[in-house]
């Protein structure tokens, strides 16, 4: 069973702080990461993709993965009240067949305290 | 810019009664996707279509068909709704090995 975790939250942090969330994964074959921004009652939204160990910034958000230790980030610089969802880390297990079938966290509930 | 659309939004279904979920993309993808998403499962794969004419199980494929009309259109077919059904349904598409983008979303009941 391949298996991708996040701690549930929620997570809060206050306007203007940098939010940490973090994200496991069991197969060590994965190929890529994704990180989806979810708001309540609404459809997830990719806002992050990294395929390779290392940073990857775009705007306030850096994802960062470390393949070794199997395990991806996301950090959310200058919060701001509108970055309160729940995120959701997704990773592709492997190449091939397998490639279609994404595996999702249960996600983690970002709180931006005003 | 429509990219993934879902119809229905809402849908109320006894126990027993049956309905299909329409899904269609137009950004040319060949990989189409249907999950589910219940509170404390995170989202779950039922069914997806690597390309046009095939389809495949995913991790929770009982109780669902599919059929992947052509390229843009995919769909899901409940034969017999059960109240383990009632969740939110998500129709995604992608290249493949590529991020999924998302449809948004049919909230199904079944009582």
């Amino acid at each position: 069973q391949k298996e991708v975790e996040q701690n549930s939250g929620p997570l809060s942090v206050p306007e203007g702080a940098i939010a940490s969330l973090n994200c496991t994964y069991s197969d060590r074959g994965s190929q890529s990461f994704f990180w989806y921004r979810q708001y309540s009652g609404k459809s997830p939204e990719l806002i992050m993709s990294i395929y390779s160990n290392g940073d990857k910034e775009d705007g306030r958000f850096t994802a960062q993965l470390n393949k070794a230790s199997q395990y991806v980030s996301l950090l959310i610089r200058d919060s701001q009240p509108s970055d309160s969802a729940t995120y959701l880390c997704a990773v592709n297990p492997n190449s091939g067949a397998g490639s279609y079938q994404l595996t999702f966290g249960k996600g983690t509930k970002l709180s931006v305290i005003p | 810019n429509a990219g993934v659309t879902q119809t229905p939004k809402f849908q109320v279904l006894k126990t027993g009664q049956s309905m299909t979920l329409q899904c269609a993309q137009d950004m040319n993808h060949n990989s189409m996707y249907w999950y589910r998403q219940d509170p404390g499962m995170g989202l779950r794969l039922i069914y997806y279509s690597a390309s046009e004419g095939t389809t495949d199980k995913g991790e929770v494929p009982n109780g669902y068909n599919v059929s992947r009309l052509n390229k843009r259109e995919f769909s899901l077919r409940l034969e017999s709704a059960a109240p383990s059904q009632t969740s939110v349904y998500f129709c995604a598409s992608s290249q493949t090995g590529a991020a999924l983008h998302f449809g948004n979303g049919t909230r199904l009941t079944v009582t």
